[in-house]
């Protein structure tokens, strides 16, 4: 069974700069999670979606990240503009059920 | 408002004994929790779960124990082994869709 695919692997922007991260959850998974982890902390929730439509959004910076998830399949993770504080490792996640499938993550430098 | 917490940011443990890896909540709507493994440029990978009907948990070296009236759990793993070395985060998640909220991890180092 192929995992959770994310791409790309690794981003480094200059702030005020825009970037999208692309995710490719398991296949059936109706739940797609993005995490943001800041070194050095546990990953915290930015979105999770059910199939296509939005289930918690509340830790979303709105004002600078967006997320969409066309059709209920992939789903891209946007961020305009980035931030110095945006630079972490971006992670998405895929569920069937209890408990998540991580991808390898993308690691964002804002520079 | 930390709902999970790992108190110890880090672990250093002789291959061969054992490795308890402990977890606070604070949420008494957790109802089921994991422990996932992340090794560096690498995702969480999932290792162990308990729901909150059990105590305790087993598969091979690792288990987990649930204390539901003290709210904490830990991980054991017997023997450690280098290659247990890694990050590993505690999750929890009740009814709000499946969301995991992690605790912020624990650094294991085993040593040889």
């Amino acid at each position: 069974e192929a995992g959770v695919a994310q791409s790309p692997r690794y981003k480094i922007i200059e702030k005020r700069q825009s970037v999208a991260f692309w995710c490719n959850p398991i296949s059936g998974h109706a739940t797609l999670y993005w995490y943001q982890q800041i070194l050095g902390q546990g990953p915290k929730l930015l979105i999770q979606f059910q199939n296509n439509g939005v289930v918690d959004d509340s830790q979303l910076p709105k004002d600078r990240f967006s997320a969409e998830r066309l059709k209920g399949v992939d789903s891209t993770l946007k961020i305009q503009p980035a931030k110095l504080e945006d630079s972490a490792v971006y992670l998405c996640a895929s569920s069937g059920g209890v408990g998540a499938f991580f991808g390898q993550g993308t690691r964002l430098t804002v520079v | 408002d930390q709902q999970v917490k790992q108190n110890s940011p880090s672990l250093s443990v002789q291959e061969g004994r054992i490795s308890i890896l402990n977890c606070d909540y604070t949420n008494s709507m957790f109802d089921y929790f994991l422990w996932y493994k992340k090794y560096p440029a690498e995702g969480p990978t999932f290792l162990i779960s308990i729901s909150s009907i059990k105590d305790k948990n087993e598969d091979g070296r690792f288990t987990v124990f649930l204390n539901k009236s003290a709210k904490h759990l830990s991980l054991h793993i017997v023997p450690s082994q280098p290659g247990d070395s890694a990050v590993y985060f505690c999750a929890a998640t009740g009814n709000a869709g499946n969301m995991l909220t992690f605790g912020g991890g624990t650094r294991l180092m085993v040593k040889p």
